[in-house]
């Protein structure tokens, strides 16, 4: 079975204090290693997708890197509206269509 | 760009109560799935649909069933409502199996 752990739970920052967030997976065959941030109110956003080990992806104060077994949401001086819950969800080989979702990262980012 | 769009935003039921949810992508995309979250339980799979004129069940299936109407409209029917399906319902969409899942704003269901 798929498992999904995201540490920590929540996390505060001050406004340009750079920080990351942990995903850490267990899965028969990776498919992909997916990145969300939630708003409170709204569906996830999509923010990126990772398939294999040392794959990186980068948007704005963003950045995604994947290991073999976790994934790291890197925030570089975050600002106030970078204040959402992150969400990361694998999809493994044998779960066809279905993503196994961590419970979050609540971030506040204090001005 | 609409994307996945569900209605209603906003619904309160009474136990035993039916309704459905609703579904629509603009997107051309093959997959479509309704996924319930909870707190402390995340986001989990209800019922997906791999293409048109196929549904199979998830994670959390039971007191729901689902209808694939068209490649665009997936919807979700609960036929007796129970209180444990208060949740916010998600509805998303992929343009296969493998690929990127794209999720609806949520309809937050409660029922008494």
């Amino acid at each position: 079975e798929d498992q999904v752990t995201q540490s920590p739970e929540a996390l505060r920052l001050q406004e340009g204090e750079s920080s990351s967030l942990n995903c850490s997976y267990t899965v028969s065959g990776l498919r992909g290693l997916f990145w969300y941030r939630q708003d409170p109110g709204k569906g996830p956003e999509f923010l990126f997708t990772l398939y294999s080990a040392g794959e990186e992806k980068e948007k704005e104060r963003l950045k995604a890197t994947l290991t073999k077994k976790e994934s790291f949401l890197h925030i570089t001086a975050p600002k106030p509206e970078d204040s959402a819950t992150y969400l990361c969800a694998v999809h493994g080989g044998t779960s066809y269509g279905k993503l196994t979702f961590g419970q979050g990262t609540i971030l506040t980012v204090h001005p | 760009n609409a994307g996945v769009t569900q209605t209603p935003k906003f619904q309160v039921l009474k136990t035993g109560q039916s309704m459905t949810l609703q579904c629509a992508q603009d997107m051309n995309h093959n997959s479509m799935y309704w996924y319930r979250q909870d707190p402390g339980m995340g986001l989990r799979l209800i019922y997906y649909s791999a293409s048109e004129g196929t549904t199979d069940k998830g994670e959390v299936p039971n007191g729901y069933n689902v209808s694939r109407l068209n490649k665009r409209e997936f919807s979700l029917r609960l036929e007796s409502a129970a209180p444990s399906q208060t949740s916010v319902y998600f509805c998303a969409s992929s343009e296969g199996a493998a690929n990127t899942i794209y999720f609806g704003e949520g309809s937050w269901l409660t029922v008494v």
